[in-house]
């Protein structure tokens, strides 16, 4: 069974650009939650979509969104990019049965 | 507060001895917890998960779990140098449609040959 896949891998963007970061999950997975990466705070969730709704939202200004796909696909977009939005942006999903996630690769961000 | 605590390390080990990576959470309402292996520029690794008080035991990885403690250890055995990781500790609260997964800092492990 195929892992969880993101697209792209690598990204360079400038302030104030906008980005959109793909996930698809493994397949039968209906839950795809996002988190941010960094040096200093570690692994941050950013939100968890579930049947095209999100479900949970951490604490993330609303320039950073997200929505699902029928078929179980999200899409996480950053808006007015600052620096500090430069991570790595993982994406897992996981069985609504079963608390255990899986990430994929990750998408580096770089802001300049 | 953080939610769930683990020390930075870095822990060093040499080959063949037993490494014991540890966590502690702030919620007692926790009701699953999980061990993630994420080696430098890769994304994390499930390795454990453990949702009931004591042991469980998996190759050379043992989850341990003490619920009225609020711990949780990962012990690994005959650790070898591909074992050089950061571990997270990650611990989920809620139920059904609401549920949260809060990551420790992750502990780097350096097994020595």
């Amino acid at each position: 069974k195929a892992g969880v896949t993101q697209t792209p891998r690598y990204l360079i963007k400038t302030r104030g650009q906008q980005v959109t970061l793909s996930c698809s999950p493994i397949s039968g997975h209906r839950s795809v939650s996002w988190y941010q990466q960094t040096p200093g705070q570690g692994l941050q969730f950013l939100f968890e979509y579930f049947s095209e709704t999100q479900r949970n939202k951490g604490n993330f200004p609303g320039r950073f969104s997200g929505r699902q796909f029928s078929n179980s696909r999200s899409e996480m977009n950053v808006s007015t990019l600052e620096l500090g939005d430069s991570a790595l942006y993982l994406c897992a999903s996981r069985l609504d049965s079963n608390n255990e996630q899986f990430f994929g690769p990750g998408t580096r961000l770089t802001v300049l | 507060q953080k939610e769930v605590e683990q020390n930075s390390g870095p822990l060093s080990v040499p080959e063949g001895a037993i490494a014991s990576l540890n966590c502690t959470y702030s919620d007692r309402v926790s009701q699953s917890f999980f061990w993630y292996r994420q080696y430098s520029g890769k994304s994390p690794e499930l390795i454990m998960s453990i949702y009931s008080n004591g042991d469980k035991e998996d190759g050379r990885f043992t989850a341990q779990l003490n619920k009225a403690s609020q711990y949780v250890s990962l012990l690994i055995r005959d650790s070898q140098p591909s074992d050089s990781a950061t571990y997270l500790c990650a611990v989920n609260y809620g139920s059904g449609g609401y549920q949260k997964v809060t990551f420790g800092t992750g502990t780097k492990l350096q097994v020595i040959p």
